[in-house]
């Protein structure tokens, strides 16, 4: 059974920051892309940043580039999302996802709040 | 970016009737398209890929159609586990990131 765990989130200050991770298990976890989607509270989805199967093509949306990087340890079958500079906009629940186009598999999500 | 834009923003069904959901591309998207439900406190649960392919384990009540830039989501029978938000996604136009559109929040009328 696929199982992605989410953890890390938590309340931080505007320009703070915060590291996200993702434990999977279940699949071969160095044979899929990885994504992070983001939901903001009572709002719709954002599809925030995705990495290739050895790292080597990493995307993000315009909206956290410069400030959010993906990352994954094969090794350890996780994903990682370190986030700096934070913004109260980026208050939301990230969830972990696999996929490349379409995403099948859905963690339960980690909520980040950012305030003041 | 591709901008995907769901219509009507809320549908009041009835249990029993059809309802049918519209989402709509900036930019033809080919058949790159998929549909979404998610119920308070869960996650987002996949119904559809290629605009038309049911995902594992989803009931056939569900039926989705379309292509280039308009696409339509079908219930043909609304059960009560149904009421729901539905998204569409494109996965469309490399590089991601891949755009959801901003929901149809399906009730019971």
């Amino acid at each position: 059974e696929v199982q992605l765990v989410e953890s890390g989130g938590g309340l931080v200050q505007p320009g703070g920051s915060l590291r996200l991770s993702c434990a999977a298990s279940g699949f071969t976890f160095s044979s899929y892309w990885m994504t992070w989607v983001r939901q903001a509270p009572g709002k719709g989805l954002e599809w925030v940043a995705n990495i290739k199967q050895d790292g080597s093509e990493r995307y993000y949306v315009d909206s956290v580039k410069g400030r959010f990087t993906i990352s994954r340890d094969n090794a350890k079958n996780s994903l990682y999302l370190q986030m700096n500079s934070l913004r109260v906009e980026d208050t939301a629940l990230y969830y972990c996802a696999r996929t490349s186009s379409w995403i099948p598999y859905w963690g339960q999500g980690t909520l980040v709040t950012v305030s003041s | 970016e591709v901008v995907m834009t769901q219509s009507p923003a809320t549908l009041s069904v009835s249990p029993g009737e059809r309802a049918t959901l519209s989402c709509r591309a900036s930019q033809s998207v080919s058949s790159d398209l998929a549909w979404y439900q998610q119920k308070p406190g869960q996650a987002p649960r996949l119904l559809i890929y290629g605009a038309s392919t049911r995902a594992t384990g989803i009931p056939a009540r569900f039926s989705g159609s379309g292509s280039g830039t308009e696409f339509t989501l079908t219930i043909s029978s609304l059960q009560s586990e149904d009421f729901a938000v539905y998204y569409c996604q494109q996965y469309n136009k490399w590089p991601p990131p891949y755009t959801f559109g901003q929901g149809t929040k399906l009730e019971i009328k």
